[in-house]
């Protein structure tokens, strides 16, 4: 069993809906989560940033963290073509990195359609 | 655009060959964190620098190696290339040696090894 499981999609959507991306891990050392967004070629970006459980907004972005369930999720409200990209769960049990930096999900491929 | 620039873009070399990767972090930024990204394996964290010094060490093969240097720009080494070598190499910075949650990523190098 891999450490982060992420599906990696395509998952399609029509403009305007509200799109849900999960990931869910299996070391319960994880502390830091995060999100990001990385275009075609692109270096990834980072859109969210928790720590330990609870919910985050950011405009149009809420990202929610259930460490009892080791599941986290990215919710984007009024979806635009824009938003089509891969995106990306990170995991991290240090703040201070240590031996193993930022645990990344596969991502999953986004895709809003106009 | 991140602020962290990475040389060269693209890069082709045959097997068994040597190349250096480079990476310049965003100004006032003192870690480098290197990532290899394949499409069966995602991101995958290689090493951490922080102000000249390895920080922390992550799934880099003993065949590549790194150092950052005073200007604390980044080298990533990889000698004795494999075709399973061919990925997306990715630097990120941050400004503290605890801030792989909230680091900023180049653009990426594009390996392929023939």
């Amino acid at each position: 069993q891999k450490e982060v499981e992420q599906d990696p999609g395509p998952l399609s959507v029509p403009e305007g809906a509200i799109v849900s991306l999960n990931c869910t891990y299996s070391n319960s050392a994880f502390q830091y989560f995060m999100w990001y967004r990385q275009y075609s070629r692109k270096g990834p970006e980072l859109l969210m940033y928790t720590y330990s459980s609870g919910n985050k907004e950011d405009g149009r972005f809420t990202a929610q963290v259930d460490k009892s369930s080791k599941y986290i999720s990215l919710f984007i409200r009024d979806s635009q073509p824009s938003d089509s990209a891969t995106y990306l769960c990170a995991m991290s049990a240090m703040a201070g990195g240590g031996a193993d930096g930022l645990t990344f999900g596969k991502g999953t491929h986004l895709i809003i359609q106009p | 655009d991140s602020g962290v620039t990475q040389t060269p873009k693209h890069l082709i070399t045959a097997t068994g060959q040597r190349v250096t990767l480079r990476c310049s972090p965003r100004s006032g930024d003192l870690s480098v964190y290197w990532y290899q990204q394949s499409l069966d394996q995602g991101l995958q964290f290689l090493i951490q620098y922080y102000n000249g010094e390895e920080r922390a060490k992550g799934n880099i093969l003993e065949r590549f190696s790194a150092q950052q240097f005073p200007d604390l720009h980044s080298e990533l080494n990889l000698s004795s290339l494999e075709l399973g070598d061919s990925a997306l190499y990715f630097c990120a910075s941050s400004l503290t040696w605890a801030g792989n949650t909230e680091a900023f990523f180049g653009q990426g190098t594009r390996l392929t090894v023939v």
